[in-house]
């Protein structure tokens, strides 16, 4: 079945580490996304990427970082200048803007990171 | 910048009756607006959308209102069952997704 696959499910990283959150589909999307979900604020959106080698920052890019080297990978770093890093990330993927119609995004299962 | 608003954080109905959840929106380029269901510990699940050219868009129970001239849309279920009870997010699409903050819908029985 195609899906997205997020690891780990759950995360937990000292201060002043580094963590890589990793987001793999198999349903030949061109897009995907990261978004942050923490309680009464919704998601929102970390970063994107349209097409391999290309990426934007979203709303909250601070922080963070990603790369895009391959279509079926989005890797998301919560680097140590993330003040406030401890959240449930979401990895998302769509057709892309190319494609006309709803763009549905289909999400990942979610990685929650604790900062101790 | 919130630029998709949804005021109430919680709604709460009796089996079979209507849900209404309701959604704002500020940017007049959304082309596309969808709603998505999502369970704890999980990722958002599609439910239904909307083109910016229509004003109401029906499948089966549920059925998505849109009202341009007020940037506005809302969600109406019936009847409610108690299977609905989640958090609703209202999203809306341009080149990237933005969503609003959540509504968590709770279906008594």
């Amino acid at each position: 079945d195609g899906g997205i696959t997020q690891s780990p499910k759950y995360l937990f990283r000292k201060e002043g580490q580094n963590v890589t959150l990793s987001c793999e589909q198999n349903l030949n999307h061109d897009a995907m996304y990261w978004y942050r979900q923490d309680p009464g604020q919704g998601l929102r959106l970390i970063y994107y990427s349209q097409i391999v080698n290309d990426f934007q920052k979203g709303d909250i890019a601070e922080g963070y970082s990603v790369s895009r080297e391959k279509k079926e990978s989005f890797p998301l770093t919560v680097t140590s200048a993330q003040k406030n890093p401890t959240a449930f990330y979401l990895c998302a993927s769509n057709a892309g803007h190319i494609v006309r119609g709803a763009n549905v995004l289909t999400f990942g299962a979610g990685s929650r990171l604790t900062v101790l | 910048d919130q630029q998709v608003k949804q005021n109430s954080p919680s709604l709460s109905v009796q089996e079979g009756r209507i849900s209404i959840l309701n959604c704002d929106y500020t940017n007049s380029m959304f082309d596309y607006f969808l709603w998505y269901k999502k369970y704890p510990a999980e990722g958002p699940t599609f439910l239904i959308s909307i083109s910016s050219i229509k004003d109401k868009n029906e499948d089966g129970r549920f059925t998505v209102f849109l009202n341009k001239s007020a940037k506005h849309l809302s969600l109406h279920i019936v009847p409610s069952q108690p299977g609905d009870s989640a958090v609703y997010f209202c999203a809306a699409s341009a080149r990237d997704m933005r969503f609003g903050a959540g509504t968590r819908l709770t279906v008594k029985p």
